[in-house]
C-alpha cells in the first residue's frame, strides 16, 4: 500500500513568486496536515484539512493557504514568497476526525528553496 | 498552550547500549502521543503510538511509556545499532487535532 506521497521533491523559487506543493494521503485517509520545518528549527503546524474543509490553522500569515480535493489530496500554496519560507514542508495524513484521534503518517517532504 | 520538551538535544552511545529518550509536556489533556524517527533531510517515520488511555506500547526493540500525571513519555531502544542513528521526535495530539512536536533528540550510535 502506498504511503503519503508529496510532489515535487525539490522546488526552487524566486522571492515574490508563488509555490504550490501537493500531497496525496494514504488510501482511506481523509485528514491531511501540513507542517513546516525550517533548517535548525522545530516542526511548525500550518493547516489541517478533513473531508474537504479547513479544520484548523496554525499561527501562519495569510500568504499560506491550501485546499483539499474530493479525492482527499491536498495543495499548499505559498504566495509572495520570502527568503524565510525556505524549509522542508511535510504533509501527513490520518483517518477522519470522526473516527477519533488516530495515527499520523508523514510523507518525505518537499524541500522549498527561495532565492 | 502545550509545550513539549525533549532532553537531551543530542546523545551519543556505543553500539549495543540501550537508549533512553525523554519527552515532557505541560498539558495532560492529550488524545495520544506518537514517537517518530527522522533521518537527515527526510520525512518522519512513525515508530509508536500511545493512546491517552494506555501506559505503554512495544514494537520489537522499541518500548514507549506514557505517564500523563507527570507529563512524561520515555522511548527505550534496546541494544542500539548504528542504523538507529537519527533524530527522534515526540508529538502530542490534543484539541484541534494538530500534533505539537518536541525539538527532538539527535542520536548517534557509534560502531
Amino acid at each position: 500500500e502506498a504511503g503519503v506521497t508529496q510532489s515535487p521533491t525539490h522546488l526552487i523559487k524566486t522571492r515574490g513568486q508563488q509555490a504550490t506543493l501537493r500531497c496525496s494521503p494514504i488510501s482511506g485517509h481523509t485528514s491531511v496536515y501540513w507542517y513546516q520545518q525550517a533548517l535548525g528549527l522545530g516542526l511548525q503546524f500550518l493547516l489541517w484539512y478533513d473531508e474537504g474543509e479547513e479544520r484548523n490553522r496554525g499561527n501562519v500569515p495569510p500568504r499560506f493557504s491550501g485546499r483539499q480535493f474530493p479525492n482527499y489530496s491536498s495543495e499548499l500554496n505559498v504566495n509572495a514568497l520570502e527568503l524565510e519560507d525556505s524549509a522542508l514542508y511535510l504533509c501527513a495524513s490520518s483517518l477522519s476526525r470522526g473516527v477519533g484521534p488516530s495515527e499520523a503518517f508523514f510523507g518525505q517532504g518537499t524541500r522549498l528553496t527561495v532565492v | 498552550k502545550q509545550e513539549v520538551t525533549q532532553i537531551p538535544a543530542a546523545l551519543s552511545v556505543p553500539e549495543g547500549e540501550n537508549l533512553v529518550l525523554n519527552c515532557s509536556f505541560t498539558d495532560s489533556a492529550i488524545y495520544n502521543l506518537q514517537w517518530f524517527r527522522q533521518d537527515p533531510g527526510k520525512g518522519l517515520t512513525s515508530l509508536l503510538l500511545i493512546q491517552s488511555s494506555q501506559r505503554e506500547q512495544t514494537s520489537g526493540r522499541l518500548n514507549a511509556s506514557l505517564d500523563k500525571s507527570s507529563g512524561r513519555s520515555t522511548l527505550y531502544i534496546a541494544a542500539s545499532q548504528p542504523g538507529d542513528s537519527a533524530t527522534y521526535l515526540c508529538a502530542l495530539k490534543a484539541a484541534g487535532n494538530k500534533l505539537t512536536f518536541g525539538g527532538g533528540t539527535r542520536v548517534l550510535v557509534k560502531p
